[in-house]
């Protein structure tokens, strides 16, 4: 159980478009997504945490306007990248918290953005 | 604030030999401790946690930790290392009085050589 769904896997897009990571909760409502960037053989640095119904909130250094997060349901948050620049190449990781029970965090399988 | 040290980047070991993987962390209450595993280019799989009970967790795939709160350690270990077992490892806390956030280490490059 506790399984979170990220899509897509990877994505190559063109400097200058925008590109939506996806994470569904399957099993379990996920009332808190915590989104994670992480850059080659680098720890995990929390970007933002998104709430179901109500504003994300962003870690001092994220801008908010750049990476926008949508927490549309229990079962599902958006990671959009807008207007995406090579320096915005990195893997992205959800993660949400044990809900009932605790239980270990749930990370979906990552997305590896690539801006050409 | 909570904070994890991971003060090797990489540890290397041969095939059979007993590993161990350093963490060290900070929190103001009560500290809930995790291990994950990363390999190339996938989320973080979950090996074990510390929340309350005994000192000594067992997990996934043979690997336990050492919870000790005078040190404020949380090791890795495993008694016989599998090549299979090279991987990344992060260590994390989650601070029991205070939210969901969880707060990684720098992460330790595990190298298990035949």
């Amino acid at each position: 159980g506790a399984v979170v769904s990220q899509h897509p896997s990877w994505v190559i897009c063109k400097s200058g478009t925008s590109v939506k990571i996806e994470c569904r909760s399957l099993d379990f409502q996920a009332t808190t997504m915590f989104w994670y960037r992480q850059f080659p053989k680098q720890s995990l640095m929390l970007m933002a945490t998104s709430n179901e119904g109500s504003k994300a909130t962003y870690e001092q250094g994220v801008e908010k306007d750049k990476f926008l997060i949508n927490h549309a349901s229990l079962t599902l948050s958006t990671l959009t990248v807008t207007s995406a620049h090579p320096e915005d190449s990195s893997f992205y990781i959800c993660s949400a918290p044990p809900g009932g029970s605790f239980r270990g965090y749930t990370f979906g399988s990552g997305t590896r953005l690539t801006v050409v | 604030a909570q904070s994890v040290a991971q003060p090797e980047d990489q540890v290397n070991v041969a095939e059979g030999n007993p590993l161990t993987v350093k963490c060290t962390y900070s929190v103001s209450g009560n500290p809930y401790l995790f291990w994950y595993v990363q390999y190339p280019n996938r989320g973080l799989q979950f090996l074990l946690k510390y929340i309350t009970g005994d000192n000594l967790v067992k997990g996934s795939y043979g690997f336990e930790a050492e919870f000790n709160k005078s040190q404020t350690s949380f090791h890795l270990k495993k008694p016989s290392a599998l090549v299979s077992d090279s991987a990344l490892y992060f260590c994390a806390v989650r601070d029991g009085g205070a939210g969901n956030m969880l707060t990684f280490g720098g992460g330790t490059r595990l190298m298990v050589k035949p």
